[in-house]
Order: structure tokens, then sequence, then C-alpha cells
């Protein structure tokens, strides 16, 4: 089955603990990103790769890293959480044309940073 | 002012009702997606549209690039197609691979 695969789903964690929320795709998708939710805020772009080793910051970089060293993965590393990352997130991939193409999600991880 | 607004922001409508969301954006764009979010959270993309319009089962979207206008419609409504619906654009301006959305339009269905 074709999946964007999200871990953990919910974490509970302290400010300034080093976390990262993994994401895997099985469709050979070149194009990765990943999006924060807020209320009234929306989703927001907080990083894509194109392919491998290609990253480039969306709207909201800060305090956020990236990595994409296998096509499949696309980790999010949060080196020094703060309480204003706390925050639902997506994983999404899609084939080729990145944002000119539909894109798939996975199903979010809730953060909350105390 | 946004990028990308919404209208209306939320929708109830009855069964069987015909309901239309609609989406603006400022900017010139080079595609136009629409989501939805089911109650549970998870995102589904339902279109992509650089012109014209594109229908799937009771789902239609339009897309205006000269009015820079787009619109989702939902025949014989139904209580399943409760969710939030929600616009995203790419813009021509920015560089790479940028998407940027709309709030969100909450939609609830009753029977």
């Amino acid at each position: 089955e074709a999946q964007v695969t999200q871990n953990p789903r919910y974490l509970i964690t302290v400010t300034g603990k080093k976390l990262t929320v993994t994401c895997s795709q099985n469709m050979n998708h070149e194009y990765m990103s990943w999006y924060r939710q807020d209320p009234g805020l929306g989703l927001r772009q907080i990083y894509y790769s194109m392919n491998v080793e290609v990253t480039d910051k969306g709207d909201v970089p800060e305090g956020y890293k990236v990595s994409r060293k296998e096509k499949r993965n696309f980790p999010l590393i949060l080196e020094s959480p703060s309480p204003n990352q706390t925050s639902l997130y997506f994983c999404a991939s899609s084939s080729l044309g990145g944002s000119n193409q539909p894109q798939h999600f996975g199903d979010g991880t809730r953060l909350s940073i105390l | 002012k946004n990028e990308v607004e919404q209208s209306p922001q939320n929708l109830t409508a009855q069964e069987g009702e015909f309901i239309t969301i609609n989406c603006s954006y400022s900017v010139g764009i080079s595609a136009l997606h629409w989501l939805q979010q089911h109650p549970g959270g998870g995102i589904v993309s339902l279109f992509m549209l650089s012109s014209g319009k594109k229908k799937h089962g009771r789902l239609i979207a339009t897309i205006n690039i000269q009015e820079k206008h787009s619109s989702l419609h939902i025949t014989a409504s139904h209580p399943r197609d409760s969710a939030v619906y929600i616009c995203a654009v790419r813009s021509e301006e920015t560089s790479g691979s940028r998407l940027t959305f709309g709030e969100g339009t909450q939609l609830t269905v009753n029977p």
C-alpha cells in the first residue's frame, strides 16, 4: 500500500530536549516536505526536498533542521525544541514536479513542548 | 492580506445540498491544490489544477487564472463530506516548490 509514515504520532517533551520526527514514503517520490498546522494560521511549509541531498527552506524554517540522505526518508529535527513549536506536523511526498503534483500526506504528528 | 483567502470559513449544509467553497489568491500561480482534512486530522489531496476544471465523483474543482479564483463544488452533499477543505497555491514568484495555504473551510453536512 502506498503510504507516507510518520513517527511518532504523539509526543510530549520538554524544552531543549532534542527530538526527531521521522518520515518515510514507499512510492519512490522525489519530492518530500514538512508542514506545521496551527489554529488560526493553517498549514505552513517548514522545509522541502526535491531529491536526495537537495533541501530548501519553506516559510517557517527557524528552529528546524532536515536531511535527505535517502530517497525514502526525510526526518525533521528539532535541536532545541521550544514551546512555540508545539503544533501538529505533517510530512508529504509527491512525484517529480514538487508542488505541481498531488501530494500524499502522512497521518500527522502532534508535538507538545512543555 | 494573506496570499490565499478562502470563503466561507465555516459552512453548514443539509444533506443533499449543492456546496461551493471559494479560494482567491493574490499572486501568479503555477498550480492550485484542493485538500480535504478529515475530523481525525488526516489530509487527502483532492485536486491539483493549473487551468480549467476537474471532476471526481461528486466533487468538481474549477479555476479562473485571470480572476485568480478557484471554486470547489460538492454535489448532493452527504454527512461524510464533513471536513475541513483547504486551498493551496504554488506561487510563480517564489523559487523552488513552496506551497502557501488558505486557512481552510470547515464544512458540516447535517443529515
